[in-house]
């Protein structure tokens, strides 16, 4: 059972415009959110995160909502720009141990437009 | 300062043998997890290691197994390799406690078995 969802496997999007990227996740003793950028051939890179403790997080063009009660939380990138395109990861770390743990969704692919 | 490196990169072998893939951390950086990505799963989390110590588990068979030197470097094996282990094995390393965002991927080693 998929502890961590991303549900939509793609998303493209027009230059300059929104990106919004969502992720579900069932376990509410997460509590360490994540998201990773990777390219092909490539490692993810760490992103930006958000404690649970938190509903917001804002890192340059890149911000993360939570919301505990409907265990949901989106990426949103603003503007986007075509060397954003790549496949972002949302995980969850902090349930029963170690912060190594993460566990992450399936990605969604993001096409950037020019 | 040089980022986490895997070796080897890419990796070819038949169903019943073994294979070891190596990860050296970042310079410093103690705790080595690795990771499995394939795409009907995404990325699934193997063993995190510690001080040469396993430290955290994930939800694998026996034959993914791993450990770790006294300089931090890592090894994983898989013994009577199967057609699903066809994958990219993913290295992150970090610090001491991989905190949230705070763990660094290597490129991966892809395994291809026929």
């Amino acid at each position: 059972d998929q502890q961590v969802k991303q549900n939509s496997p793609s998303l493209s999007v027009q230059e300059g415009r929104i990106s919004i990227l969502n992720c579900d996740y069932t376990n509410s003793m997460f509590d360490y959110f994540l998201w990773y950028k990777k390219y092909p051939a490539e490692g993810p890179t760490f992103l930006i995160s958000i404690s649970s403790i938190k509903d917001k997080n804002e890192d340059g063009r890149f911000t993360v909502f939570l919301n505990k009660s409907a265990k949901h939380l989106s990426l949103h990138i603003v503007p986007s720009q075509p060397g954003d395109s790549a496949v972002y990861f949302c995980a969850a770390s902090g349930a029963g141990g170690s912060q190594g743990n993460l566990i992450f969704g399936k990605g969604t692919k993001l096409s950037v437009k020019p | 300062k040089a980022g986490v490196t895997q070796t080897p990169r890419y990796l070819i072998k038949t169903r019943g043998q073994q294979v070891t893939l190596s990860c050296s951390p970042i310079s410093g950086h103690r705790s080595v997890s690795w990771y499995q990505q394939t795409p009907g799963q995404g990325l699934q989390f193997l063993f995190e290691y510690f001080s040469e110590t396993q430290r955290n588990k994930g939800n694998f068979p026996g034959r993914f197994s791993g450990r770790q030197f006294s300089n931090s470097r890592s090894e994983m094996n898989v013994s009577t390799l199967e057609l699903g282990d066809s994958a990219l094995y993913l290295c992150a390393s970090s610090l001491k406690d991989p905190l949230p965002g705070a763990q660094y991927f290597g490129p991966g080693t892809r395994l291809l078995v026929l």
